[in-house]
């Protein structure tokens, strides 16, 4: 089975650019989630969808962070503008049931760059 | 405030014995915990939940316990090879979202 599927796996660009980080969660999970990772941070969960329905958005940093699902089998993630501070690695989850005692499976993330 | 604590130091040992990573937490009462393995360049991958009315859960060479009055789990992996060199995140429902404790990095030496 696929696993859950990110693009692009690396990303370098210039501060003010907009940046779009794309993807497709596993077929039949209904919930879907956008951390970022750093290392001072650790791992911390920006957004979260069910049933592509943002349910918690409380971890997205300002403004600047978007995150829209169109459909159960793709979501973005977008930043304009970009910021040097917003250098990090992106992970996108997803899961059967929302926040619950099923585990989630990561993609293996964007690794953004913002010079 | 809400703490995840886990061992930022690497936890340096040999093939062949027991590893043993902590996470503590503060000021969180989750009805369960997980575990994550995580390979550089990768995303994590669940390995373990137990539920707070679980004291231990076992899955082939690996062992969790939660200790909901000590406020603590432990992560074990016996007979570890150096295969299992990885970090180790412990995670846990905190406020309706999954809250992930920083991980710590396991180096088994051959």
């Amino acid at each position: 089975d696929a696993g859950v599927i990110q693009s692009p796996r690396h990303e370098v660009t210039e501060m003010g650019q907009e940046v779009t980080l794309r993807c497709k969660p596993i077929s039949g999970h209904n919930s879907l989630f956008w951390y970022r990772q750093t290392m001072m941070r650790g791992l911390e969960l920006l957004i979260y969808f069910n049933n592509n329905v943002p349910i918690d958005d409380s971890g997205m940093p300002e403004d600047r962070f978007s995150a829209k699902m169109p459909n159960a089998s793709f979501s973005t993630l977008k930043i304009q503008p970009s910021e040097p501070r917003d250098s990090a690695v992106y992970f996108c989850a997803s899961s059967r049931a929302g926040v619950s005692n099923q585990p989630q499976h990561f993609g293996d993330g964007t690794r953004l760059s913002i010079l | 405030s809400q703490k995840i604590e886990q061992n930022s130091e690497a936890l340096n040992i040999q093939e062949g014995k027991t590893a043993t990573l902590t996470c503590n937490y503060t000021n969180y009462s989750p009805a369960y915990l997980q575990w994550y393995r995580q390979d550089p360049g990768r995303g994590p991958v669940f390995l373990l939940l137990i539920r707070e009315n679980e004291k231990e859960k076992r899955k082939e060479r690996l062992k969790v316990t939660f200790d909901t009055t000590l406020k603590q789990s432990l992560f074990h992996i016996t007979a570890s090879q150096p295969a299992d060199s990885a970090t180790y995140l412990c995670a846990l429902l905190g406020f309706q979202k999954l809250v992930f404790g920083t991980g710590t990095r396991l180096l088994v030496s051959p």
